[in-house]
């Protein structure tokens, strides 16, 4: 069954530093990775889905990584900004199927 | 209206009362999901819909009733519901990528419900 894990589960850091959040699943067989990102009470936003043929993907400010044998992803954010605060999401679909398996989310805080 | 929208946003039931949750996508995709999201949990997958044939139920309680007409929309109907049934209700879809496996999926804001 696959499991997904995101290290810090809370992150404060002071705005302008660089981050990165870690996201690590138990089976490695997967399509692709996907990172959200959710404002309080709100849905989800994709931010950026790395499919299993690729290391990395970019997206103005964020990066995401994927190294499939060892099973882990981080995102790394540039130049945080107060309104990057939310929680981030990891996600993989479920082996053979559609279905996506999440973390529970690194709850990040950029203080001005 | 684009992308993936739910209605009601907030919804306030007593545990005895029938309502329903409405999910329509605008996107033209093939696939549509309910999670569940209660609070310090993990999001949880509850139904899939893959050409508004039923592909996965996650072992949820026959209390919630899922509903799928057509590709463009997904119901889910609540009765008899208990107060640990309170929780953000999400909708998803998505469409098949070219490798035959999932594409990215897009959420609706979610519906908040709280059981009495």
């Amino acid at each position: 069954k696959q499991e997904v894990t995101q290290i810090p589960a809370a992150l404060s850091v002071p705005e302008g530093e660089n981050l990165v959040l870690n996201c690590s699943f138990t089976d490695s067989a997967i399509y692709n990775l996907q990172w959200f990102r959710q404002d309080p009470g709100k849905g989800l936003t994709s931010l950026l889905l790395i499919q299993s043929s690729q290391r990395e993907q970019t997206s103005g400010r964020l990066n995401a990584s994927l190294d499939k044998s060892s099973g882990r992803s981080t995102l790394y954010i540039a130049a945080s900004q107060p309104g990057d605060s939310a929680t981030y999401l990891c996600a993989v679909p479920v082996p053979g199927n559609t279905p996506l398996v999440f973390g529970k989310g690194t709850r990040l805080s950029v203080i001005a | 209206e684009t992308g993936v929208t739910q209605t009601p946003r907030h919804l306030v039931m007593g545990m005895t009362n029938k309502k329903s949750l409405k999910c329509e996508q605008h996107l033209g995709h093939n696939a549509m999901y309910w999670y569940k999201q209660s609070a310090k949990k993990p999001l949880e997958l509850m139904f899939v819909y893959n050409f508004k044939e039923q592909t996965e139920n996650n072992s949820v309680p026959s209390r919630f009733s899922p509903e799928c007409p057509n590709s463009s929309h997904l119901f889910l109907h609540l009765h008899t519901l208990q107060p640990e049934d309170s929780a953000l209700y999400l909708c998803a879809s998505s469409q098949t990528g070219t490798s035959g496996g999932p594409d990215t999926q897009y959420f609706g804001p979610g519906t908040r419900l709280t059981v009495l």
